[in-house]
C-alpha cells in the first residue's frame, strides 16, 4: 500500500509569483484535503476535494485554488504569493474514515 | 464554531517520567477525535482515532481517553524517540474537515 507523497519537498518563491504543490493520494481514498501550517501552530484548513469536486474550503481567499484528478491525486495552486504565505503545505487522503498526512512541501517566500 | 484548545504548551519529561496531555475541545457534534505525532518539518503520523466518551485506545508507551469534553494522551515510561509535537483535532459529524489544536510540544530528556 502507497502511503500520501507530496512534491516539491521544499520551494522558495518571491512575491508576487505563483506556485503549484502536488499531492498523491493513498491507494483506495478519495478524498484529498490540503492544510497550511505555519510555524508552532496547527494545521489549518484550506479545503478538501471530493471525487474531483470542491467539498469544503476553509478561510482562504480565492488565490489559493485546486484540483483533483480522476487518479485521486490533487494540486493546491497559490497566486500572488505573500510572505504570509511561508508554511508547510500538508495534503491528506482518507476514505470512510481517518485522515492520513503526506510528509508536506515547505514553501518559502522571499 | 468548533474549538480545540492543547494543554502544555511544551514538556519536559526525564526518561521514565509519565505524565499526561490535555486536549479540550468543543464541537456540535462530534463525529471523531483524533491524535497525531509530528516530528519537526514532516507531515503529522496518525496514532489514535475516538469516537466516544469513555473510550480508550493504547498503543505502545501510549494511552489515550476521552470525555464529553476533553481527551487525555498518558505517557508512560516516555524515552527519548517519544519527543515530538502530539496534535489534537475533532471532526464534526460528516466527512468534514480536521479542526487542530496548536499542539503540546514534549521533550524527553535521557
Amino acid at each position: 500500500e502507497t502511503g500520501v507523497t507530496q512534491s516539491p519537498t521544499h520551494l522558495i518563491k518571491t512575491r508576487g509569483q505563483q506556485v503549484t504543490l502536488r499531492c498523491s493520494s493513498q491507494s483506495g481514498h478519495n478524498t484529498v484535503s490540503w492544510y497550511q501550517q505555519a510555524l508552532g501552530q496547527g494545521p489549518q484548513f484550506i479545503f478538501q476535494y471530493y471525487r474531483e469536486e470542491e467539498n469544503g474550503r476553509g478561510n482562504f481567499p480565492p488565490r489559493f485554488s485546486g484540483l483533483q484528478f480522476p487518479n485521486y491525486s490533487s494540486e493546491l495552486n497559490v497566486n500572488a504569493l505573500e510572505l504570509d504565505d511561508s508554511a508547510l503545505y500538508l495534503c491528506a487522503s482518507s476514505g470512510s474514515g481517518e485522515q492520513y498526512f503526506g510528509p508536506g512541501t515547505r514553501l518559502t517566500v522571499t | 464554531e468548533d474549538q480545540v484548545t492543547q494543554s502544555p504548551e511544551a514538556l519536559r519529561l526525564q526518561e521514565g517520567e509519565s505524565s499526561s496531555l490535555n486536549c479540550s475541545y468543543t464541537v456540535s457534534g462530534l463525529r471523531g477525535l483524533f491524535w497525531y505525532r509530528q516530528d519537526p518539518g514532516k507531515g503529522p503520523e496518525f496514532l489514535f482515532t475516538l469516537y466516544s466518551a469513555g473510550e480508550e485506545k493504547e498503543k505502545e508507551r501510549l494511552k489515550a481517553t476521552l470525555t464529553k469534553k476533553e481527551s487525555f494522551l498518558h505517557i508512560t515510561a516516555p524515552k527519548p524517540e517519544d519527543s515530538a509535537t502530539y496534535l489534537c483535532a475533532v471532526q464534526d459529524s460528516g466527512n468534514t474537515p480536521l479542526v487542530f489544536g496548536k499542539g503540546t510540544r514534549l521533550s524527553v530528556i535521557a
